[in-house]
């Protein structure tokens, strides 16, 4: 069975950077693709961003390109996604999820349990 | 980048009796080439991760009781549930992945007991 941990709860300052970590374990890590969703308090949900590790390479939603950066370690099967230039807009609770990948990348079929990330002065 | 709108906002809907829930997209996400609907249908209940429930807009994932189902293609899509349970009070998103490696999802669309 497919499990994704997370990393812990966070508060940052203004301005700084927060990494967020995402464990899999069950099926080949090398076979995933993983993305980055996040949920602003009593809001919607809203991708950042994903990665193919066997492939390394990220792509993001234009509304983070330059300030994201979303990457892989095969060898303790984790991804990263690290947000850098914190402001308050980017309190929310932050999700890793499987993306089905048959070629293309699909629908999300397993998610993490979601790191709080809180932005406060 | 492909829009997603979902209506209603919300709705409530007594035990036993049918919910439906409509999703839009500002583009087909229907890929000709292999006739599927890139879109997906997710549950999110209080304090807890989403859930997929349909893929491929149609296809239930496995454990999802089949009182959920999804349709429609091209733009227009419909999650119902046959019989709304106790448990099924959540929020329900629809995600497109046509424009794959890009995504994005309806609003949401919270329901609950009348």
């Amino acid at each position: 069975q497919v499990q994704l941990v997370q990393s812990g709860a966070e508060v940052k300052k203004p301005g700084s950077s927060v990494k967020v970590s995402c464990k899999a374990s069950g099926g080949t890590f090398s076979s995933y693709a993983i993305s980055w969703v996040r949920q602003a308090p009593g809001q919607g949900l809203e991708w950042m961003g994903g990665i193919i590790p066997i492939f390394g390479t990220a792509n993001y939603a234009q509304k983070f390109q330059g300030r994201v950066t979303i990457t892989a370690d095969e060898s303790t099967s984790t991804a990263y996604m690290e947000l850098s230039s914190l402001r308050s807009e980017d309190t929310a609770v932050y999700y890793c999820a499987r993306v089905a990948w048959f070629g293309e990348l699909l629908y999300f079929d397993y998610w993490g349990q979601g790191t709080l990330v809180t932005v406060s002065s | 980048d492909i829009v997603m709108t979902q209506s209603p906002d919300s709705l409530a809907v007594s035990l036993g009796e049918r919910a439906t829930i409509n999703c839009k997209s500002s583009q087909s996400v229907l890929y000709s080439s292999n006739n599927k609907n890139y879109l997906a249908w997710y549950q999110q209940k209080p304090g807890q991760p989403p859930k997929l429930l349909i893929y491929w807009a149609s296809t239930r994932e496995s454990g999802v009781p089949d009182r959920f189902s999804g349709s429609g293609s091209g733009t227009d899509f419909t999650l119902t549930i046959s019989s709304l349970q106790a448990e099924d009070v959540a929020v329900y998103y629809c995600q497109q992945y046509y424009s794959t490696p890009l995504s994005t999802f309806g609003p949401g669309t919270k329901v609950d007991i009348k």
